[in-house]
């Protein structure tokens, strides 16, 4: 059936390190892709985003890229910050769950100086 | 800017006691969700609506029940208590698909 993979953590990396985080998908059909991160005590908030094959959501230094082939939407980082100790979640937008998002079991990371 | 408003942000029930979660959003948005978070599990869909005075199953609705009569507002009620239902609960609103504004959440403890 329809479902994402998210690799599991806690990652832990010092600052200025290069991070990333997996996660694969299986659909039918053509979804949409989204990163949500939450940092402590808070709701989760939209990363970045990307609709179409080989498109590169960005944000906050933070960048995916669409890959149709794989069915891939890695997250990546090149220099992390303290500030960026969060749960990621990589959610695809699946048609077969009625176009509603289905969330990956989330990804914490864990930024230390 | 209040975005999306939960409450409450703290509550502690009984088993078999009954409550409700309030959710309001002040964006217009058409889709409005509630999700709730377990350890190790992420996030599963509980209820959503995608209009005013419509609500629709998702993940894991048994034991709760919803109402939107308001655009604005979409109220979660557990109408008997479990420990199961013990997690931290949280409201989205869109106004597109996918790209949901979340709530600070509600963390319940059923003892």
């Amino acid at each position: 059936g329809d479902s994402v993979t998210q690799m599991e953590g806690p990652v832990t990396l010092s600052e200025e390190a290069f991070l990333t985080i997996n996660c694969t998908y299986t659909a039918t059909g053509y979804p949409s892709l989204f990163w949500y991160v939450q940092y402590p005590g808070e709701g989760l908030q939209l990363l970045l985003k990307a609709t179409k094959a080989d498109d590169k959501g960005s944000n906050k230094g933070f960048e995916a890229t669409y890959r149709k082939e794989t069915t891939s939407f890695h997250l990546e980082k090149g220099s992390v910050q303290v500030s960026d100790s969060a749960v990621y979640f990589c959610a695809p937008l699946i048609k077969a769950a009625g176009n509603k998002l289905t969330f990956g079991g989330g990804t914490r990371v864990l930024v230390k100086p | 800017n209040a975005g999306v408003t939960q409450t409450p942000k703290f509550r502690v029930l009984k088993t078999g006691q009954s409550m409700t979660l309030l959710c309001a959003q002040d964006m217009n948005h058409e889709y409005m969700y509630w999700y709730r978070q377990d350890p190790g599990m992420g996030l599963r869909l509980i209820h959503y609506s995608v209009g005013e005075g419509t609500t629709a199953k998702g993940e894991v609705p048994d034991g709760y029940n919803v109402s939107r009569l308001k655009k604005q507002n979409f109220l979660l009620g557990l109408e008997s208590a479990a420990p199961s239902q013990t997690s931290v609960y949280f409201c989205a609103s869109a106004r597109y698909t996918g790209e949901l504004f979340f709530g600070e959440g509600s963390r319940l403890t059923v003892l």
